[in-house]
Protein backbone atom coordinates (compact mmCIF):
# COMPACT_ATOMS: atom_id res chain seq x y z
CA UNK A 1 0.00 0.00 0.00
CA UNK A 2 1.10 3.59 -0.23
CA UNK A 3 3.37 5.04 2.18
CA UNK A 4 4.97 8.06 3.35
CA UNK A 5 8.08 8.16 5.37
CA UNK A 6 9.84 11.21 6.88
CA UNK A 7 13.26 12.25 8.72
CA UNK A 8 12.98 11.76 11.90
CA UNK A 9 12.11 14.64 14.71
CA UNK A 10 12.34 16.59 16.40
CA UNK A 11 14.15 19.22 14.48
CA UNK A 12 15.93 22.35 16.51
CA UNK A 13 17.75 25.01 14.40
CA UNK A 14 18.92 28.48 14.94
CA UNK A 15 16.72 31.83 13.21
CA UNK A 16 17.92 31.92 9.97
CA UNK A 17 19.58 28.82 9.43
CA UNK A 18 18.37 26.70 6.21
CA UNK A 19 16.08 24.03 6.86
CA UNK A 20 15.57 21.09 5.29
CA UNK A 21 12.68 17.80 6.49
CA UNK A 22 13.30 14.88 3.75
CA UNK A 23 10.36 13.06 2.98
CA UNK A 24 9.95 10.17 0.56
CA UNK A 25 7.21 7.62 -0.61
CA UNK A 26 5.79 4.71 -2.14
CA UNK A 27 2.92 4.53 -4.16
CA UNK A 28 1.41 3.24 -7.45
CA UNK A 29 0.90 5.34 -10.21
CA UNK A 30 1.57 9.14 -10.12
CA UNK A 31 0.40 10.42 -6.64
CA UNK A 32 0.00 14.38 -5.83
CA UNK A 33 2.22 15.07 -2.85
CA UNK A 34 1.87 17.53 -0.45
CA UNK A 35 3.29 19.18 2.83
CA UNK A 36 0.70 20.44 5.36
CA UNK A 37 2.06 22.20 8.47
CA UNK A 38 0.58 22.58 12.38
CA UNK A 39 1.11 25.17 14.53
CA UNK A 40 0.91 24.89 18.06
CA UNK A 41 -2.91 23.87 19.06
CA UNK A 42 -4.37 24.58 15.49
CA UNK A 43 -5.42 21.75 12.46
CA UNK A 44 -3.54 21.93 9.59
CA UNK A 45 -3.00 23.88 7.05
CA UNK A 46 -1.64 23.20 3.52
CA UNK A 47 1.82 24.55 2.91
CA UNK A 48 2.19 23.46 -0.79
CA UNK A 49 1.67 21.01 -2.97
CA UNK A 50 2.50 18.89 -6.19
CA UNK A 51 0.88 17.18 -8.60
CA UNK A 52 3.29 15.95 -11.29
CA UNK A 53 7.06 15.11 -11.76
CA UNK A 54 9.20 17.77 -11.55
CA UNK A 55 6.87 20.13 -10.34
CA UNK A 56 8.13 22.48 -7.50
CA UNK A 57 5.79 23.84 -4.87
CA UNK A 58 6.66 26.96 -3.54
CA UNK A 59 4.90 29.21 -0.21
CA UNK A 60 5.82 31.62 2.23
CA UNK A 61 9.72 30.80 1.72
CA UNK A 62 9.05 26.88 1.67
CA UNK A 63 9.72 25.04 -1.38
CA UNK A 64 9.57 21.03 -2.43
CA UNK A 65 10.32 19.44 -5.96
CA UNK A 66 8.26 16.08 -6.94
CA UNK A 67 10.96 13.84 -7.46
CA UNK A 68 10.22 10.69 -9.44
CA UNK A 69 13.15 9.03 -10.00
CA UNK A 70 14.25 9.40 -6.29
CA UNK A 71 10.69 9.09 -4.73
CA UNK A 72 10.70 12.31 -2.90
CA UNK A 73 9.44 15.34 -1.94
CA UNK A 74 12.09 17.22 0.53
CA UNK A 75 11.14 20.43 2.48
CA UNK A 76 13.52 23.35 1.95
CA UNK A 77 13.32 27.22 3.58
CA UNK A 78 16.26 29.59 2.91
CA UNK A 79 16.10 30.98 6.43
CA UNK A 80 14.14 30.19 8.88
CA UNK A 81 12.53 32.01 11.76
CA UNK A 82 11.22 31.59 15.36
CA UNK A 83 7.42 32.15 13.71
CA UNK A 84 7.82 28.91 11.20
CA UNK A 85 8.10 26.56 14.53
CA UNK A 86 5.52 23.97 14.06
CA UNK A 87 4.51 20.28 12.87
CA UNK A 88 5.28 19.62 9.21
CA UNK A 89 3.48 16.11 7.57
CA UNK A 90 3.91 15.48 4.12
CA UNK A 91 1.24 13.37 2.50
CA UNK A 92 0.61 11.85 -0.83
CA UNK A 93 -3.00 11.17 -2.55
CA UNK A 94 -3.73 9.05 -5.59
CA UNK A 95 -6.62 10.07 -7.53
CA UNK A 96 -7.80 5.98 -7.84
CA UNK A 97 -7.71 6.19 -3.99
CA UNK A 98 -10.64 8.26 -3.54
CA UNK A 99 -9.12 11.22 -2.62
CA UNK A 100 -7.72 9.95 0.71
CA UNK A 101 -4.60 11.59 1.75
CA UNK A 102 -1.48 9.12 3.32
CA UNK A 103 0.46 11.02 5.89
CA UNK A 104 4.10 10.79 7.06
CA UNK A 105 4.58 10.72 10.84
CA UNK A 106 5.12 14.53 11.01
CA UNK A 107 8.23 16.20 12.01
CA UNK A 108 8.64 19.02 14.88
CA UNK A 109 10.73 21.62 13.74
CA UNK A 110 11.44 24.32 16.65
CA UNK A 111 13.36 27.50 15.87
CA UNK A 112 15.40 29.74 18.25
CA UNK A 113 15.79 32.91 18.17
CA UNK B 1 -9.68 27.77 -0.78
CA UNK B 2 -12.35 26.50 1.48
CA UNK B 3 -12.07 27.37 5.36
CA UNK B 4 -13.75 24.93 7.86
CA UNK B 5 -15.28 25.44 11.20
CA UNK B 6 -15.75 22.99 13.79
CA UNK B 7 -17.48 22.47 17.13
CA UNK B 8 -17.03 21.94 19.19
CA UNK B 9 -13.35 23.13 19.74
CA UNK B 10 -12.74 21.09 23.16
CA UNK B 11 -15.04 19.18 25.60
CA UNK B 12 -14.36 16.91 28.69
CA UNK B 13 -16.58 13.77 28.80
CA UNK B 14 -17.69 11.24 30.90
CA UNK B 15 -16.91 8.02 29.99
CA UNK B 16 -19.98 5.81 28.20
CA UNK B 17 -21.60 9.09 27.15
CA UNK B 18 -21.37 10.25 23.34
CA UNK B 19 -20.02 13.29 21.56
CA UNK B 20 -21.57 14.52 18.53
CA UNK B 21 -18.97 17.24 16.55
CA UNK B 22 -20.00 19.55 13.80
CA UNK B 23 -18.03 20.25 10.47
CA UNK B 24 -18.98 23.47 8.33
CA UNK B 25 -17.65 23.97 5.01
CA UNK B 26 -17.78 27.94 3.73
CA UNK B 27 -18.75 26.41 0.10
CA UNK B 28 -19.57 23.21 -1.39
CA UNK B 29 -17.00 20.27 -1.35
CA UNK B 30 -17.02 17.05 -2.90
CA UNK B 31 -14.76 14.90 -0.37
CA UNK B 32 -15.10 14.97 3.35
CA UNK B 33 -13.31 12.90 5.92
CA UNK B 34 -12.70 12.67 9.58
CA UNK B 35 -9.40 12.17 10.74
CA UNK B 36 -7.94 11.21 14.56
CA UNK B 37 -4.68 12.66 15.74
CA UNK B 38 -3.60 11.23 19.42
CA UNK B 39 -0.85 13.64 21.24
CA UNK B 40 2.30 13.56 18.91
CA UNK B 41 1.39 11.71 16.26
CA UNK B 42 0.21 11.80 12.64
CA UNK B 43 -3.29 11.58 11.44
CA UNK B 44 -5.39 8.04 11.01
CA UNK B 45 -8.45 8.16 8.60
CA UNK B 46 -11.34 7.66 10.45
CA UNK B 47 -14.22 7.48 7.76
CA UNK B 48 -14.80 9.05 3.98
CA UNK B 49 -18.42 11.20 4.55
CA UNK B 50 -20.19 10.48 1.65
CA UNK B 51 -23.12 13.48 0.92
CA UNK B 52 -26.52 11.65 1.07
CA UNK B 53 -25.48 8.05 2.02
CA UNK B 54 -23.74 5.78 4.47
CA UNK B 55 -20.05 6.78 5.29
CA UNK B 56 -16.79 4.63 4.04
CA UNK B 57 -15.09 3.93 7.59
CA UNK B 58 -11.30 2.61 7.50
CA UNK B 59 -9.96 -0.44 8.68
CA UNK B 60 -10.37 -0.19 12.84
CA UNK B 61 -13.38 1.87 12.91
CA UNK B 62 -17.39 1.00 12.93
CA UNK B 63 -20.46 3.00 12.14
CA UNK B 64 -21.54 1.61 15.94
CA UNK B 65 -18.64 3.61 17.51
CA UNK B 66 -18.34 6.73 14.94
CA UNK B 67 -21.29 7.25 13.37
CA UNK B 68 -21.05 9.83 10.78
CA UNK B 69 -23.84 11.76 8.38
CA UNK B 70 -23.28 13.99 5.57
CA UNK B 71 -26.73 15.82 4.58
CA UNK B 72 -25.39 17.77 2.14
CA UNK B 73 -22.14 19.55 0.44
CA UNK B 74 -21.11 21.86 3.57
CA UNK B 75 -22.12 20.32 6.85
CA UNK B 76 -20.97 16.54 8.22
CA UNK B 77 -20.85 15.02 12.32
CA UNK B 78 -19.14 12.59 13.54
CA UNK B 79 -20.65 11.18 16.49
CA UNK B 80 -18.09 9.43 19.07
CA UNK B 81 -19.84 7.16 20.98
CA UNK B 82 -19.86 4.73 24.30
CA UNK B 83 -16.58 7.11 24.63
CA UNK B 84 -13.79 5.50 26.96
CA UNK B 85 -10.24 7.13 28.03
CA UNK B 86 -8.80 5.70 24.96
CA UNK B 87 -10.97 7.75 22.60
CA UNK B 88 -9.53 11.00 23.91
CA UNK B 89 -7.77 12.65 20.78
CA UNK B 90 -8.23 15.62 18.72
CA UNK B 91 -10.57 15.16 16.27
CA UNK B 92 -10.39 16.79 12.76
CA UNK B 93 -12.67 16.78 9.20
CA UNK B 94 -11.65 17.64 5.97
CA UNK B 95 -13.47 18.88 2.74
CA UNK B 96 -12.36 19.97 -0.67
CA UNK B 97 -11.75 18.27 -4.44
CA UNK B 98 -9.39 15.31 -5.21
CA UNK B 99 -5.90 17.04 -4.92
CA UNK B 100 -6.72 19.60 -2.52
CA UNK B 101 -8.32 19.33 0.71
CA UNK B 102 -8.43 21.95 3.66
CA UNK B 103 -8.76 21.19 7.23
CA UNK B 104 -10.79 22.64 10.66
CA UNK B 105 -9.06 23.49 13.60
CA UNK B 106 -9.95 20.05 15.13
CA UNK B 107 -11.83 18.97 18.29
CA UNK B 108 -9.73 18.35 21.31
CA UNK B 109 -11.91 15.71 23.28
CA UNK B 110 -10.88 14.48 26.53
CA UNK B 111 -12.73 11.45 28.27
CA UNK B 112 -12.26 10.87 31.90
Amino acid sequence: GDSVTQMEGPVTLSEEAFLTINCTYTATGYPSLFWYVQYPGEGLQLLLKATKADDKGSNKGFEATYRKETTSFHLEKGSVQVSDSAVYFCALVRETSGSRLTFGEGTQLTVNP
Amino acid sequence: SAVISQKPSRDICQRGTSLTIQCQVDSQVTMMFWYRQQPGQSLTLIATANQGSEATYESGFVIDKFPISRPNLTFSTLTVSNMSPEDSSIYLCSGGEVETQYFGPGTRLLVL
